[in-house]
């Protein structure tokens, strides 16, 4: 099947330890974007990539990092450095089609917690 | 950030009524998109607006892309128990081939036994 697949669908994170999400797509979409959710409210955007070794600061960047080494491939870092982790965190991946720009379509998401 | 005023917050329904729920925003967007997400799941698609003042629909969803382009509504008809969840609009201006998207807070939909 063709999609977006985020893992895993829970992590438990401890007091200053990095964590890592992963998000892949085999859409063969150029653009991904990372996205947290807090209850009660919309989508926050953490950081995008429109193409493979490339990316860019989203809203709310800060504690956060990302790669981009491969196209299908964009996993997120939560650092320590972020002081509240805990959210529900969205990977999202565009194309191109011929009238232009496609709609973002979104992975299952991964529930981050705090031990 | 550009912010996008999503109403009502919530919604309490019995199956059978039709709903409606807008955007707006402080500034203009030159696409519209409405995404359906259930508990714990990513949010889905449901309707994309390209043009102001464009009227789509799929099945039992309509939404329409405002003349001014600061704003959006979403209609569903005779809702049904799986409409149940949370629907969000989302704005986008693209930049350069950059498309970032703005979302609302939200309506959420609960229908009534």
């Amino acid at each position: 099947d063709g999609g977006i697949t985020q893992s895993p669908k829970y992590l438990f994170r401890k007091e200053g330890q990095n964590v890592t999400l992963s998000c892949e797509q085999n859409l063969n979409h150029d653009a991904m974007y990372w996205y947290r959710q807090d209850p009660g409210q919309g989508l926050r955007l953490i950081y995008y990539s429109q193409i493979v070794n490339d990316f860019q600061k989203g809203d709310i960047a800060e504690g956060y990092s990302v790669s981009r080494e491969k196209k299908e491939s964009f996993p997120l870092t939560v650092t320590s450095a972020q002081k509240n982790p805990t959210a529900f965190y969205l990977c999202a991946s565009r194309g191109e089609g011929r009238g232009g720009n496609q709609p973002q379509h979104f992975g299952d998401g991964t529930r981050l917690s705090i031990l | 950030g550009q912010q996008l005023n999503q109403s009502p917050q919530s919604m309490f329904i019995q199956e059978g009524e039709d709903v409606s729920m807008n955007c707006t925003s402080s500034s203009i967007f030159n696409t519209w998109l409405w995404y359906k997400q259930d508990p714990g799941e990513g949010p889905v698609l449901l309707i994309a607006l390209y043009k102001a003042g464009e009227l789509t629909s799929n099945g039992r969803l309509t939404a329409q892309f405002g003349i001014t382009r600061k704003d959006s509504f979403l209609n569903i008809s005779a809702s049904i128990p799986s409409d149940v969840g949370i629907y969000f609009c989302a704005g986008s201006i693209p930049n350069f081939g950059n498309e970032k998207l703005t979302f609302g807070t939200g309506t959420r939909l609960t229908i009534i036994p």
